[in-house]
């Protein structure tokens, strides 16, 4: 499958923390992008990162992409428990439709 | 809220059985996206529409079949439902034809066949 593995798979901090997930992904991309998605609702755009670029910030978001380790990063600085979600990458390797991979599940306690 | 609607939000049937799912996307988006969510499978793509035109095909079984509208909205068929298919099932949409941008997703409906 080409579709990008998040690490960790589960992932339990406190408020005020930082949260760091990671995607990497097997061939080369147009595009990665990283969407959250609330338990049981539907997927949130959160941030787009093409391949020609090494970091993008949204608010608290920062991303991270090194394509020579096909690998992405996303961190949400100072959490709060309304960061408690699913984390999901999804790679554009070239087909214009995203994989997704199978999330990284945040867990903040307040 | 992402624009997109999505019904009905819950749907129980049993082996054997038809369903059909129906989606709205966002004002002025063209393109219309089948997700299948489930716990083993992940986030599948299935289908894409791009203006009443299918525009991509993924992981769609043959009992499966869809269909987009002139005035943009989608309906998503699944027949001969197995309890296998019992999952999320969302739609997306989104500007673009050929641009695996932001994709706008709505509710889901969540399937489940008994």
């Amino acid at each position: 499958s080409q579709q990008g593995e998040e690490d960790p798979q589960a992932l339990s901090i406190q408020e005020g923390e930082n949260a760091t997930m990671n995607c990497s992904y097997k061939t080369s991309i147009n595009n990665l992008q990283w969407y959250r998605q609330n338990s049981g609702r539907g997927l949130v755009h959160l941030i787009l990162i093409r391949s020609n670029e090494r970091e993008k910030h949204s608010g608290r978001l920062r991303v991270t992409l090194d394509t020579s380790k096909k690998s992405s990063s996303l961190l949400i600085t100072a959490s709060r428990a309304a960061d408690t979600a699913s984390y999901f990458c999804a790679t554009d390797y070239g087909s214009y439709i995203p994989t997704f991979g199978r999330g990284t599940s945040l867990i903040v306690h307040p | 809220d992402s624009g997109v609607t999505q019904t009905p939000k819950h749907l129980i049937t049993a082996t054997g059985q038809r369903v059909t799912l129906r989606c709205s996307p966002r004002s002025g988006d063209l393109s219309v996206y089948w997700y299948q969510q489930s716990l083993d499978q992940g986030l599948q793509f299935l289908i894409q529409y791009y203006n009443g035109e299918e525009r991509a095909k993924g992981n769609i079984l043959e009992r499966f079949s869809a269909q987009q509208f002139p005035d943009l909205h989608s309906e998503l068929n699944l027949s001969s439902l197995e309890l296998g298919d019992s999952a999320l099932y969302f739609c997306a949409s989104s500007v673009y034809r050929d641009r695996a941008d932001e994709q706008f997703f709505g509710p889901g409906t969540r399937l489940t066949v008994l």
